[in-house]
């Protein structure tokens, strides 16, 4: 049971351009969210936070957005840059934010292009 | 900044043996550790939640007996696999929680392949 789901494995996007990442959970009782980069062969880097509390994020290039009722979060990154090519999972925690246990999303592959 | 190191980050072992992981917080400490498992293309599965002086608590579907966590110290988790096997391999992940902050910074990864 896939209880954190990113449902475009993949997205292309031009340099300079904005990217949107989606991702929906399914447990009511998750109450932060978190998105991570990864490389092959390397551990995740944290790249923003929500607490289910407020309904944006805002951090440089990179804003995360909570719709609670759709259970539904999104990652813009504006501009995108090549350096943000990479696989980006969103996360939800319960009860304990980022220190408890992360149940993560499938990953969506990002491709910034020139 | 906080550092998670794994040792090592790739093995190699035959099937039917042994091998293990070691993660450490380098320079904080920290009274909880996660490990994860990635499979090709997949997401990071919780394997275990390590607790430094107790027993390791398990994910539903994990074997305990096969998957064997130690936290002995607030700065060094292990994860031994016992009697690996090749569906064994996979990309194995740890993260710690600082004692000051409570945040979660995660290791660089272990890949295990098992012939």
């Amino acid at each position: 049971d896939q209880q954190v789901k990113q449902n475009s494995p993949s997205l292309s996007v031009q340099e300079g351009r904005i990217s949107i990442l989606n991702c929906d959970y399914t447990n009511s009782m998750f109450d932060y969210f978190l998105w991570y980069k990864k490389y092959p062969a390397e551990g995740p880097t944290f790249l923003i936070s929500i607490s289910s509390i407020k309904d944006k994020n805002e951090d440089g290039r990179f804003t995360v957005f909570l719709n609670k009722s759709a259970k539904h979060l999104s990652l813009h990154i504006v501009p995108s840059q090549p350096g943000d090519s990479a696989v980006y999972f969103c996360a939800a925690s319960a009860y304990g934010g980022t220190a408890s246990k992360l149940t993560f999303g499938t990953g969506t592959r990002l491709q910034v292009t020139l | 900044g906080a550092v998670v190191s794994q040792h090592p980050s790739w093995v190699i072992c035959k099937s039917g043996t042994s091998v293990k992981i070691e993660c450490r917080s380098l320079d904080f400490q920290a009274t909880t550790m996660f490990w994860y498992r990635q499979f090709p293309k997949q997401s990071l599965m919780l394997m275990a939640t390590s607790n430094e002086g107790s027993k390791a608590t398990y994910e539903q579907g994990v074997e305990k007996d096969k998957f064997l966590i130690n936290h002995a110290s607030l700065t060094l988790s292990t994860l031994t696999v016992t009697s690996a096997h090749p569906e064994d391999s996979s990309f194995y992940i740890c993260s710690a929680v600082q004692t000051d902050d409570y945040e979660q910074y995660f290791g660089p990864g272990t890949r295990l392949t098992v012939t």
